[in-house]
């Protein structure tokens, strides 16, 4: 079945360090991206997404590209902040079923110190 | 504005009891679904609903019941509360294509004790 895998955490980066956190997936079809965040005791939000291959998804100064060859999507961003502490979900949808049915990574926790 | 809503947000409970978790959503979304959120286990998928009448098992559904019986609602049933079901659980909608964004509760965390 489809599959989401994260690289483990937790991840301690100083402020305005370069934030790289790796995510593959396995799936048949051609499946949506997704990377959601969760900030201390809310549930989630959507930080981006992307539908098909190469597209780039981006929102608050992150970034993740849909690389269907090495079937990853990778988020990253250029200079974290302390706001950015959080834990990162990495997610999928619609690839053995066309239906919004979402499969998550493990999750991946973010801390930022000043 | 349309939300998505858990209740209660907080529960303890013992072990053998019935548990039901509510959860609306405004949205008018056709998907449903619960996750619960273990450390080191990510967001599992408990059961989930694609419109009204409509259930599905997820990987960790035994336990757990759900039934949608109109579009706004899909209370999730703990049949008789195990130890092993404590977690937090989290309620999400959708509108119903692969694309579309999933929309959260702000979760509830049951303690069996």
């Amino acid at each position: 079945g489809d599959s989401v895998t994260q690289m483990e955490g937790p991840v301690t980066l100083s402020e305005e360090a370069f934030l790289t956190i790796n995510c593959t997936y396995t799936a048949t079809g051609y499946p949506s991206l997704f990377w959601y965040v969760q900030y201390p005791g809310e549930g989630l939000q959507l930080l981006l997404k992307a539908t098909k291959a190469d597209d780039k998804g981006s929102n608050k100064g992150f970034e993740a590209t849909y690389r269907k060859e090495t079937t990853s999507f990778h988020l990253e961003k250029g200079s974290v902040q302390v706001s950015d502490s959080a834990v990162y979900f990495c997610a999928l949808s619609g690839g053995s079923s066309n239906t919004g049915k979402l499969i998550f990574g493990q999750g991946t926790t973010l801390q930022v110190k000043p | 504005d349309a939300e998505i809503t858990q209740s209660p947000r907080h529960k303890i409970t013992e072990t053998g009891r019935q548990v039901t978790l509510a959860c609306h959503q405004t949205w008018n979304h056709n998907n449903m679904f619960w996750y619960r959120q273990d450390l080191g286990h990510g967001l599992r998928l408990i059961h989930y609903s694609y419109g009204v009448q409509d259930t599905n098992k997820g990987e960790v559904s035994d336990g757990y019941s759900v039934s949608r019986s109109n579009t706004e609602d899909l209370p999730l049933t703990l049949e008789s509360a195990a130890s092993s079901q404590t977690s937090v659980y989290f309620c999400a909608s959708s509108s119903g294509t692969a694309v579309a964004e999933a929309f959260f509760g702000q979760g509830t965390r049951l303690t069996v004790v």
